[in-house]
């Protein structure tokens, strides 16, 4: 069965320091896989995307992302976080040799202090 | 910039009432979905439709849903006899390519009491 994990509900990080969101998934055929974010009564928001070719992808505000195909994982990072990036990330997956629909993480709420 | 719009932002229903969300995809999107997210829980997909007609939907998406798009435009997501735990967040979405990133709405919140 399809299923994203995010293990942490919740990050925290002192501004101007790097940060991490983990994210691991599992997919039978070739993963899709998504990053969104949700600001406050907002909707979601797409950061960026892996489909194929380099392992890191960047994507919008700064953010980038790291496939890794072995250890089934796709982290969210920021070399130096902003009090600005604190929000709702979600990972998501599509199993481009099933269907379109995407599969969802829980969610972790990041927090960036001043 | 092109965006899903959704109406209207706050819904409040009582049990048993029909409701009808709607949804302006971006306009050269071909595929559109409806996900919902019930407070404090993971986004679920309902629905996905292209070229006129469902083309998955989830274990959620009962005989209680449908979907149409009535006029090339509109998006439509009916709940015919609305449940308490019918009560989430829905969100619109859109893209011009099943795999591409969807984009979506800012989404319904939906409180049947």
């Amino acid at each position: 069965a399809q299923s994203v994990a995010q293990p942490e509900d919740q990050v925290n990080v002192a501004e101007g320091n790097p940060l991490t969101v983990k994210c691991t998934y599992s997919v039978s055929g070739n993963p899709y896989l998504f990053w969104y974010v949700q600001y406050p009564n907002r909707g979601l928001q797409f950061l960026l995307k892996y489909i194929t070719g380099d392992n890191l992808v960047k994507g919008s505000y700064g953010f980038e992302a790291e496939f890794n195909k072995s250890q089934t994982s796709f982290h969210l990072k920021k070399p130096s976080a902003l009090v600005s990036d604190s929000a709702l990330y979600f990972c998501a997956v599509r199993d481009m040799d099933s269907n379109y629909q995407l599969i969802w993480g829980a969610g972790t709420k990041l927090i960036i202090k001043p | 910039e092109p965006e899903v719009t959704q109406t209207p932002s706050h819904q409040v229903t009582q049990m048993g009432q029909e409701v009808i969300l709607r949804c302006v995809p971006i306009s050269n999107h071909l595929y559109f979905y409806w996900y919902r997210q019930i407070l404090g829980q993971k986004v679920e997909f309902l629905v996905s439709f292209y070229n006129n007609e469902i083309s998955e939907k989830s274990e959620i998406f009962d005989d209680q849903f449908s979907v149409e798009r009535p006029d090339g435009s509109n998006f439509t997501l009916k709940i015919r006899s609305t449940k308490l735990e019918d009560s989430a967040m829905y969100f619109c979405a859109s893209n011009w390519a099943g795999g591409d990133e969807a984009f979506f709405g800012q989404g319904t919140r939906l409180t049947v009491v």
